[in-house]
């Protein structure tokens, strides 16, 4: 089926190890972005890409890393886990047609446990 | 100042109420306008998208941007149990980073 795919669902990780995030679309979508959800907070982006080769960052970027080499896949990097990074990850993304973005189409999120 | 403020709620109607939910934002600038709505455990999915100013209907629910006070709102009429989730409202920031600021959305429960 055609959408965003994030791996894994769900994903407790100890305080200090690393992991990546994965998200894949087949859509051939250029631009890609990554949120968190945390209760009362809204979705907050973490970094973003608009095409492969371009990242930058979003409102909350630190404890995360990005790449993008390819259009399909955008990987989530957690450097050092921490506590605080405990939230649901959300992969998203859209494209340009006509002179307009027509919206984000958003993967069903990673739920991460930091401990 | 924030990009986008949006009143969290939560808001429980009875069913058939008509909803109304609101956001303001900062940037005169912005253009397009989206409501995302997201049930209990799943991602969020685009609901109504506007561009400028006006209103846009679909169904049973309305979506209206007023640019002069930038304020946006989506109305739900007879509205329904299954209408039960968060609506988060967002704003695309377009030409370039195409970056999509959200609200911190509005849990909305309707009951039966």
């Amino acid at each position: 089926n055609a959408g965003v795919t994030q791996t894994p669902k769900f994903q407790v990780l100890k305080t200090g190890q690393s992991m990546t995030l994965q998200c894949a679309q087949d859509m051939n979508h250029e631009y890609m972005s990554w949120y968190r959800q945390d209760p009362g907070m809204g979705l907050r982006l973490i970094h973003y890409s608009v095409g492969a080769g371009i990242t930058d960052q979003g409102e909350v970027p630190n404890g995360y890393n990005v790449s993008r080499s390819t259009t399909e896949d955008f990987p989530l990097r957690l450097l050092s886990a921490a506590p605080s990074q405990t939230s649901v990850y959300f992969c998203a993304s859209s494209y340009r047609g006509t002179g307009y973005n027509y919206g984000y189409t958003f993967g069903s999120g990673t739920r991460l446990t930091v401990v | 100042q924030k990009e986008v403020e949006q009143d969290p709620g939560p808001l429980s109607v009875p069913e058939g109420a008509i909803v109304s939910l609101n956001c303001t934002y900062s940037n005169s600038a912005f253009q397009y306008f989206m409501w995302y709505r997201q049930y209990s455990r799943k991602g969020p999915e685009l609901l109504m998208y506007t561009y400028s100013s006006g209103n846009k209907e679909d169904g049973r629910f309305t979506a209206q941007v007023d640019k002069s006070s930038k304020y946006i709102s989506l109305f739900i009429r007879d509205s329904q149990p299954s209408d039960s989730a968060t609506y988060l409202c967002a704003i695309l920031n377009q030409g370039g980073s195409e970056k999509l600021v959200f609200g911190k959305g509005t849990k909305l429960t309707v009951n039966p």
